[in-house]
């Protein structure tokens, strides 16, 4: 079974500068988040959808930060304009249903320069 | 603030030797627990998952013990090996909120 794919595995980017990151979760899972993890942290729950519609997005800074899951599949986050505090690993997960194990992607490492 | 700790950042121990790592969480209402590991590099692997109707689960080399009544879990690797050198996360959910919330981690370190 094929894990949850990211793209791309690491981006340097200026600040003010926008950037997207794309996520593929195993097939057949409803549940997609989107976490970000600062380096010696441990993840932090940005956004998650159930198929195509958004289930908890409260910690997503809403001025910069979107992100999309138009056909309840593939998901892009985006940041736009990035700043310096962005730079981390931000990471996709998926889960069969909402209350599950999680399964992660090896992550996005974002720099903000 | 975080509602998922840890009590220690770094634990050493010998290869072939038992390790603890403990978990305190701080949200009551949280119904299902999962410990994950990470290593450089990669994102978190699930290891193993514990509801809160039970005290106790094993896997292969692992245990995962839940303790309500102080809001503690621990994870018990038996006969540690250097592959199981990384960092390990507890994580809860449920409670009213579906995605997980993580404490920092605990970073194992097998000495040969």
């Amino acid at each position: 079974e094929a894990g949850v794919a990211q793209s791309p595995r690491y981006k340097i980017i200026e600040k003010r500068q926008s950037v997207a990151f794309w996520c593929n979760p195993i097939s057949g899972h409803a549940t997609l988040y989107w976490y970000q993890q600062i380096l010696g942290q441990g993840p932090k729950l940005l956004i998650q959808f159930q198929n195509n519609g958004v289930v908890d997005d409260s910690q997503l800074p809403k001025d910069r930060f979107s992100a999309e899951r138009l056909k309840g599949v593939d998901s892009t986050l985006k940041i736009q304009p990035a700043k310096l505090e962005d730079s981390a690993v931000y990471l996709c997960a998926s889960s069969f249903r909402r209350g599950t194990e999680a399964f992660f992607g090896q992550g996005t490492r974002l720099t903000v320069v | 603030g975080e509602s998922v700790g840890l009590h220690l950042p770094t634990l050493s121990v010998q290869e072939g030797d038992n390790s603890i790592i403990n978990c305190a969480y701080s949200n009551s209402a949280s119904d299902y627990f999962i410990w994950y590991k990470q290593e450089s590099g990669k994102g978190p692997q699930f290891i193993i998952d514990i509801r809160s109707n039970m005290d106790k689960r094993q896997g292969q080399r692992v245990t995962v013990l839940l303790n309500k009544t102080v809001k503690h879990l621990s994870l018990q690797i038996a006969a540690t090996q250097p592959g199981d050198s990384a960092v390990y996360f507890c994580a809860e959910g449920g409670g009213g909120a579906d995605g997980l919330t993580f404490g920092k981690g605990t970073h194992l370190i097998i000495q040969p």
